[in-house]
């Protein structure tokens, strides 16, 4: 099985600053395909998880542009470019080349 | 618009049996490939089990198999989820989840609201 590791598992962030999450997985996530099958989501408090990146760096639909993914292989990133109050939840990378499996989560708050 | 809207959960005993639902709109559901995804009390996300569209082609979490089973029905835009012999592990609220088409196959593009199971005597 693919273990997917996240750091940090928290994140307390001054409205308007940067943040980044790390995801490391056990295996290549990269595809005979050429598609590397890294994901990313946000779960609001008390509502279901929602799409933000798939494909390692591309925008699902509607998520703002303060979003970016990067990375291959088997590092990959998450960066918020100024952390709005919206912004606050769980987020979660995921794979997607072999069955499916979450990363543990990273909590980001606002101070 | 996209809706899942997912059914069936609550309070069952150790062993015991209940099986989920969830109703699609706003799509073609037929087209899609399914998955059922929980989530304990304050944890994290894990994938249960997966569908495609025709129900051909199913697969499940190691820590469901055997106990577990998926199904669909095309024609009343539904999705199942049966669970046998559960244990107290199984306590978490289920989301069905579609998978995505063109840009976004492979992932899960829209989730329900989840339904909780409890499993305590």
């Amino acid at each position: 099985d693919i273990v997917m590791t996240q750091t940090p598992l928290s994140l307390s962030v001054t409205p308007g600053q940067p943040a980044s999450i790390s995801c490391k997985s056990s295996q290549s996530l990269l595809h005979s395909d050429g598609k590397t099958y890294l994901y990313w989501y946000l779960q609001k408090p008390g509502q279901s998880p929602q799409l933000l990146i798939y494909e390692v760096s591309s925008r699902f639909s509607g998520v703002p542009d303060r979003f970016s993914g990067s990375g291959s292989g088997t590092d990959f990133t998450l960066k918020i470019s100024r952390v709005e109050a919206e912004d606050v939840g769980v987020y979660y990378c995921m794979q997607g080349i072999h069955l499916w499996t979450f990363g543990q989560g990273t909590k980001v708050e606002i101070k | 618009e996209v809706q899942l809207v997912e059914s069936g959960g609550g309070l069952v005993q150790p062993g015991g049996s209940l099986r989920l639902s969830c109703a699609a709109s706003g799509f073609t559901f037929s087209s899609y490939e399914m998955n059922w995804v929980r989530q304990a009390p304050g944890k994290g996300l894990e994938w249960v089990s997966y569908i495609s569209s025709s129900g051909s082609t199913i697969y499940y979490a190691d820590s469901v198999k055997g106990r577990f089973t998926i199904s669909r029905d095309n024609a009343k835009n539904s999705l199942y989820l049966q669970m046998n012999s559960l244990r107290a592990e199984d306590t978490a609220v289920y989301y069905c989840a579609r998978v995505g088409g063109g840009a976004v196959a492979g992932t899960f593009d829209y989730w329900g609201q989840g339904t909780l199971v409890t499993v305590s005597s």
